[in-house]
């Protein structure tokens, strides 16, 4: 299995910031994810960030309120732009190795 | 209606019992089945991985696919206050659906001494 650091682990933000969460790994793979889970509800998948390419979005996440980056076959990045108080969530990431998805700790977003 | 609908529970056995954790799912394009088990703030660890109808055994977790149903099953035999925590079921289709995973709503136990 791969191992997974995220960053921030936890954060308070005021409506209408920004924050960027950061997704480690500690071996190169191709595919990356991030996904959501709202308070009490299960995981949706936000984005795929593949190294290289545009991240692909799925429906009702766009690039403007969610930009993805993945310079590298070991490191992503998604900001949460212009936050509201719906925005308040566990933001996972994950990756794929050997057809298996394992996942990160989790950032937990408060917007005030 | 949901692609995947699993039971969240509540769920409280005690200590030994046999435990039963459900899913039902619609898309017939799901070829791969998983069970994740999530302690409180903490990552989705993944259990169990599957891609055929049947049996898979783990220790004392069992999965089981039912395709013909789209019915799946996690078993857990002499549970333990240790898998206390939220369980949940994940599908993934092939083709150019590949790498994206569809969840059940998850189901939490609690397993006391």
């Amino acid at each position: 299995s791969a191992v997974i650091s995220q960053k921030p682990s936890r954060d308070i933000c005021q409506r209408g910031t920004s924050l960027t969460i950061q997704c480690q790994v500690d071996s190169q793979v191709t595919m990356m994810f991030w996904y959501r889970q709202q308070p009490g509800q299960s995981l949706t998948l936000i984005a795929t960030a593949n190294q290289g390419s545009e991240a692909t979005y799925e429906s009702g996440f766009v690039i403007d309120k969610f930009p993805i980056s993945r310079p590298n076959l070991t490191f992503s990045t998604l900001t949460v732009s212009n936050m509201s108080p719906e925005d308040s969530s566990i933001y996972l990431c994950s990756v794929e190795n050997y057809n298996e998805q394992f996942f990160g700790p989790g950032t937990r977003l408060t917007v005030l | 209606q949901k692609e995947v609908e699993q039971d969240p529970g509540p769920l409280s056995v005690p200590e030994g019992a046999i435990v039963s954790l459900n899913c039902t799912y619609s898309n017939s394009a799901f070829q791969y089945f998983m069970w994740y088990r999530q302690y409180s703030r903490k990552g989705p660890e993944l259990l169990m991985y599957t891609y055929s109808s049947g049996n898979k055994e783990d220790g004392r977790f069992t999965a089981q696919v039912d395709k013909s149903s789209k019915y799946i099953s996690l078993f857990i035999r002499d549970s333990q206050p240790s898998d206390s925590a939220t369980y949940l079921c994940a599908m993934q289709a092939g083709g150019t659906s590949y790498g994206k995973l569809t969840f059940g709503q998850g189901t939490i136990l609690t397993v006391h001494p």
